[in-house]
């Protein structure tokens, strides 16, 4: 079974410095990876994704994440932080079947002034 | 760009009465889905649904839950006794392919009290 592990409950950054959101995935099969993004009473807006090709994946708002398959790790960077990233991301894989959709627990991003 | 409508927003219901929350998944997408998130706790599956059957569904998704698409366009979770810990806020998505990017809709925050 798919299980994601996020790493940091909360991680607080100063506007300008690297983000830096990890997040460890376990699968049985070559995985789909996800990020999604969810600002204060709002729905969750993907980020980016990986399926097959390219092992570094750009997505949108000037985030990308790295998939790299020894270290089963897919973490989510962002070379400056800005005020409006502060939200609670979600790492998440792909069964195997494509049925669902399985989360980690979310890490919530502050941005400090 | 497409999205994920979903309605009501908000529901105040009563414990014991059954409720009823709407989707309107992007129109040339195949596959839908059920999730939920209790406050402060990880996005979990509870239903995908494609060619107008269950795909899979979690522990969580009972006898008191069903799912419909009724009309073609619309997607229903229908929970027939709510219970206190149906509190939540239920998100609905929808994906072109299996193991697709998934589109959210923007939740209905359930309150049984």
């Amino acid at each position: 079974a798919q299980s994601v592990t996020q790493l940091g409950s909360h991680v607080s950054v100063s506007e300008g410095a690297l983000v830096l959101l990890r997040c460890n995935y376990s699968s049985s099969v070559p995985p789909y990876l996800f990020w999604y993004v969810q600002y204060p009473n709002q729905g969750l807006q993907l980020l980016l994704k990986y399926t097959t090709g390219a092992t570094l994946v750009k997505g949108i708002n000037g985030f990308e994440a790295e998939f790299k398959k020894s270290e089963t790790s897919f973490h989510l960077t962002k070379p400056s932080a800005h005020m409006s990233d502060a939200a609670e991301y979600f790492c998440a894989v792909s069964d195997v079947d494509g049925n669902k959709l399985v989360f980690g627990a979310g890490t919530i991003l502050r941005v400090k002034s | 760009e497409p999205e994920v409508t979903q309605t009501p927003s908000h529901q105040v219901t009563q414990m014991g009465q059954e409720v009823i929350l709407r989707c309107v998944p992007i129109s040339n997408h195949l596959y839908f889905y059920w999730y939920r998130q209790i406050l402060g706790q990880k996005v979990e599956f509870l239903v995908s649904f494609y060619n107008n059957e269950i795909s899979e569904k979690s522990e969580i998704f009972d006898d008191q839950f069903s799912v419909e698409r009724p009309d073609g366009s619309n997607f229903t979770l229908k929970i027939r006794s709510t219970k206190l810990e149906d509190s939540a806020m239920y998100f609905c998505a929808s994906s072109e392919l299996r193991r697709g990017g998934y589109t959210f809709g923007s939740g209905t925050r359930l309150t049984v009290v």
